[in-house]
């Protein structure tokens, strides 16, 4: 089983809709972290979560709230979803381990906001 | 965190090797070099990173240049499995990333 889940992978939703993008991850990190991707762009960083009562903005927070249920639970909500959100979103984690600091990424959700 | 400037393409033929450059200009003393890359739309994969000295790993070797001002990520026989979009990210421990837009590293036949 993969060790950073996104649910769901794909979503079509249409304009004012409260749409939420959950994440799971079984590697017991603290760090949690929710980025968007335009195409062919890079990825910017939307809210970052260092553990359960730690959450902080990125670049990019407007229009997004997130929550964090749980160590292992990070979620993204879009209270009233508009067209220019529409974008690949990833969720990741992290620890540092000796001098690494690795993000482990989920597989992506597509969002699309007719 | 710092910028990083990257070419936005490269091509390399198929088992030579892939030198992927990275400036830096601004990187500070306690910034590492961390380098990711994404394969088609698939969440980004970490590669190898550095302080000061040069390294390696069974994935790639990196070489920071001695004022820290530059790097190259070499992928010493690349295979069309090498086809994805390299990032070079600067990150001092804050554990946040500043992703710019990459090198899209193409791997011909």
């Amino acid at each position: 089983d993969a060790d950073v889940t996104q649910t769901p992978r794909n979503r079509i939703t249409k304009t004012g809709k409260r749409i939420m993008l959950e994440c799971s991850q079984t590697k017991g990190h603290d760090r949690m972290y929710w980025y968007r991707q335009d195409p062919g762009l890079g990825l910017q960083l939307i809210y970052y979560s260092f553990d359960v009562k730690d959450i902080n903005k990125g670049e990019i927070s407007d229009g997004y709230s997130v929550s964090r249920q749980a160590q292992a639970k990070f979620s993204l909500s879009l209270e009233s979803a508009i067209p220019n959100q529409t974008a690949l979103y990833f969720c990741a984690t992290s620890e540092t381990s000796g001098n690494v600091d690795e993000q482990f990424f989920g597989p992506g959700t597509r969002l699309t906001v007719l | 965190d710092a910028k990083t400037t990257q070419p936005p393409s490269m091509d390399c033929a198929e088992g030579r090797a892939a030198n992927l450059p990275c400036n830096h200009s601004t990187i500070s003393g306690n910034e590492y070099v961390y380098w990711y890359r994404q394969i088609h739309s698939q969440g980004p994969q970490y590669i190898i990173h550095g302080l000061k000295n040069n390294e390696t790993n069974e994935m790639a070797s990196l070489i920071i240049t001695e004022d820290r001002k530059s790097s190259t990520l070499i992928l010493p026989h690349a295979t069309l499995r090498d086809t994805a979009v390299y990032y070079c990210i600067l990150t001092s421990g804050t554990y946040k990333y500043i992703f710019g837009t990459g090198t899209r590293l193409k791997v011909l036949a």
